[in-house]
């Protein structure tokens, strides 16, 4: 079955990075685009961007331009989602999620940003 | 940068019908923005319910429809149940590439 399996929570301090991986298995990784979504406490979903797993080609959201970057690793079928410059406002649990009807999310990671 | 607006709130009463909508800043929503629609409960991950549109998973009661509607996108929800209580969100392709969600709206059945 299709799975997305996430890494575990981090705790980051202000101006620090954090990657955060995604494992894709039951299906062909290459087919498909993966998606970073996030949710800060309280507030709504926040679209960050893609990958596709084929090309390697990105989009990313225009507010993260710059401290996004979401790179895949073909050979053990993982994404990643790197964010830099970190501040409070990037505490939030980070999801994500194949594309094609947006059936299959990850389960989250929550990253905490504190001093 | 592209502005999704969704009604905050809403209410329903137990077998009721309710329609939610979705607009673009951008201007008229059309099925070129592959609207999508899901579905939050407190502590829970998002589930999608409905997407190009209108096509449902294999999950999504019968009661629940998208559609276009006036120009933004509607979901539909008829014959409202108790575990319909939720946070719902629309998700829109625009600028062929990106994507965006809109504020949400807090459903209540009541």
């Amino acid at each position: 079955q299709v799975q997305l399996v996430q890494s575990g929570a981090e705790v980051k301090k202000p101006g620090a990075s954090v990657k955060v991986s995604c494992k894709a298995s039951g299906y062909t990784f290459t087919g498909y685009y993966i998606h970073w979504v996030r949710q800060a406490p309280g507030q709504g979903l926040e679209w960050m961007g893609w990958i596709n797993f084929n090309s390697g080609g990105t989009n990313y959201a225009q507010r993260f331009q710059g401290r996004v970057t979401v790179t895949r690793d073909t050979s053990i079928s993982t994404a990643y989602m790197e964010l830099n410059r970190l501040t409070s406002d990037d505490t939030a649990v980070y999801y994500c999620a194949r594309d094609s009807g947006w059936e299959y999310w990850g389960q989250g990671t929550l990253v905490t940003v504190s001093s | 940068q592209a502005v999704v607006t969704q009604e905050p709130s809403l209410t329903v009463s137990p077998g009721g019908i309710v329609t939610l909508t979705c607009g673009f800043s951008t201007g008229v929503v059309t099925s070129g923005h592959y609207p999508y629609w899901f579905q939050q409960k407190p502590g829970q991950a998002p589930r999608t319910l409905i997407y190009d549109t209108s096509n449902k998973h294999s999950w999504t009661p019968a009661r629940f429809s998208g559609s276009l509607l006036g120009g933004k996108a509607a979901l539909t929800l008829s014959g409202a149940q108790p575990e319909d209580e939720a946070e719902y969100y629309c998700f829109f392709s625009y600028s062929g590439a990106r994507w965006v969600f809109g504020g949400g709206t807090k459903l209540t059945v009541l």
